[in-house]
């Protein structure tokens, strides 16, 4: 079975920083883009962040660009989502997808004080 | 960016009776290699999307047959032919022919009558 995990979210203060994880289990990440999707409770999807399948090219939304990095190990097939400079608006559920096929189960980021 | 614009935003279907979803995207979604990428996902409440279809028309891995997708250009339609109590949910459509950013419809709520 394929499956994403997500793992970092939490509650965190104005101006504080997490580190989300993506690892894969039943699949590979190796040639795949990887992309970082979040979700305001009740409301739509918004794409945040995409890297390409050697970590050479990244991508992210205007509203979060100069405050997320995204990055890949590939010895252990985890993509992360450094986010530093929070803000109340970042509190979503964050989606990591593959290629945007398969999806992990979330992690929720609250950023409130 | 490229806006996509669903309609209707909620849709109330008789089980068994057959329902459409519009996306239109404010510019052509064929991309350089020759293919129209719009995919159509699934969210089920309390779950994570699931996509039903990419390319605009080619049904995903146990995806069921009353799901189906078309169109092309700017225009495009996803319908499930008989509704069944298990397609409540919203329903996205998405594209990624002009990127970044990939983006997403408002959302399409199913509900039953």
């Amino acid at each position: 079975e394929v499956l994403l995990v997500e793992s970092g979210g939490g509650l965190v203060q104005p101006g504080g920083s997490l580190r989300l994880s993506c690892a894969a289990s039943g699949i590979t990440f190796g040639h795949y883009w990887i992309h970082w999707v979040r979700q305001v409770p009740g409301k739509g999807l918004l794409w945040v962040s995409h890297i390409n399948s050697d970590g050479s090219a990244t991508s992210y939304a205007d509203s979060v660009k100069g405050r997320f990095t995204i990055s890949r190990d590939s010895a252990k097939d985890t993509v992360y989502l450094q986010m530093n400079s929070l803000r109340v608006e970042d509190t979503a559920v964050y989606y990591c997808t593959r290629s945007f096929d398969y999806w992990g189960q979330g992690t929720p980021v609250t950023v409130s004080s | 960016d490229v806006v996509m614009t669903q309609s209707p935003l909620s849709l109330p279907v008789t089980l068994g009776q057959p329902a459409s979803i519009s996306c239109r995207s404010s510019q052509s979604l064929v991309y350089s290699d020759g293919k129209t990428h719009l995919n159509w996902y699934q969210q089920r409440p309390g779950q994570s999307p699931r996509r039903l279809i990419y390319e605009v028309s080619k049904r995903d891995s146990g995806v069921p047959d009353r799901f189906s997708g078309s169109g092309s250009g700017t225009d495009f339609t996803l319908k499930i032919s008989r509704v069944e109590a298990e397609d409540v949910g919203v329903y996205y459509c998405m594209q990624g022919s002009h990127w970044p950013p990939w983006t997403f419809g408002q959302g399409t709520e199913v509900e039953i009558k």
